[in-house]
């Protein structure tokens, strides 16, 4: 069973750094993409970036490149999701989720990331 | 970059009606590459349809997709109590490669 379950809730102040995991089991975890996507609070889904665990290529959407850094760990089958200094409007869900080609067919649990001083 | 609009924003519906969701792109979509998730509440969103037409794994045949071009529709046949839920479609394309509309919410009338 393809599963990909991601890491807990998480509660930062703004300008701190955080990672967040996303552990994908059940398949070959290096041939397929793993991408993220943003929900903020009663808003819809954003495309964030998205990369390939088998050799690292990573493609970012033009709103987040440069905001958050996607990477991977093939060796325990994970995918993380960075930031650098956390803002506010950081806080939101975050799913990863493997694509096949053009579509996204699992999903993770979702990471609540809250950032409040 | 293309972009997604769905319309309505919000469906109200009874149970046992049935749904039409309009999704349209700002330029031409290769069907291949047009999906529909469904999320409800407090839950990840699900892959309903994928290539314009084929159902996931496990998708009931009261959803159906169809359309080509610049224009897309999700089908609810019939809608049950656990259709009511909120409908994304989503692009796959050159930069930023994947693209999802703003989504419609199909509630209970």
């Amino acid at each position: 069973e393809v599963q990909l379950v991601q890491s807990g809730a998480e509660v930062k102040k703004p300008g701190e750094s955080l990672k967040i995991s996303c552990k994908g089991s059940g398949y070959s975890f290096t041939s397929y993409w793993i991408g993220w996507v943003r929900q903020m609070p009663g808003k819809g889904l954003e495309w964030m970036g998205i990369i390939y665990p088998g050799d690292s290529d990573t493609r970012y959407s033009p709103s987040f490149q440069g905001q958050v850094t996607i990477s991977a760990d093939k060796s325990i089958s994970t995918a993380y999701l960075q930031w650098s200094s956390l803002k506010a409007s950081d806080t939101a869900m975050y799913y990863c989720a493997r694509a096949l080609g053009e579509r996204f067919g699992y999903w993770g649990q979702g990471t609540l990331v809250t950032v409040s001083s | 970059e293309i972009v997604l609009t769905q319309s309505p924003g919000t469906l109200s519906l009874s149970p046992g009606e049935r749904a039409t969701l309009s999704c349209r792109a700002s330029q031409s979509v290769s069907s291949s590459y047009l999906a529909w998730y469904q999320q409800k509440p407090g839950q990840a969103p699900r892959l309903l349809i994928y290539g314009a037409s084929s159902r996931a794994t496990g998708i009931p045949d009261r959803f159906s997709g169809s359309g080509s071009g610049t224009d897309f529709t999700l089908t609810i046949s019939r809608l049950e109590p656990e259709d009511f839920a909120v409908y994304y479609c989503q692009q796959y394309g050159s930069s930023p490669f994947f693209t999802f509309g703003p989504g419609t919410k199909v509630d209970i009338k």
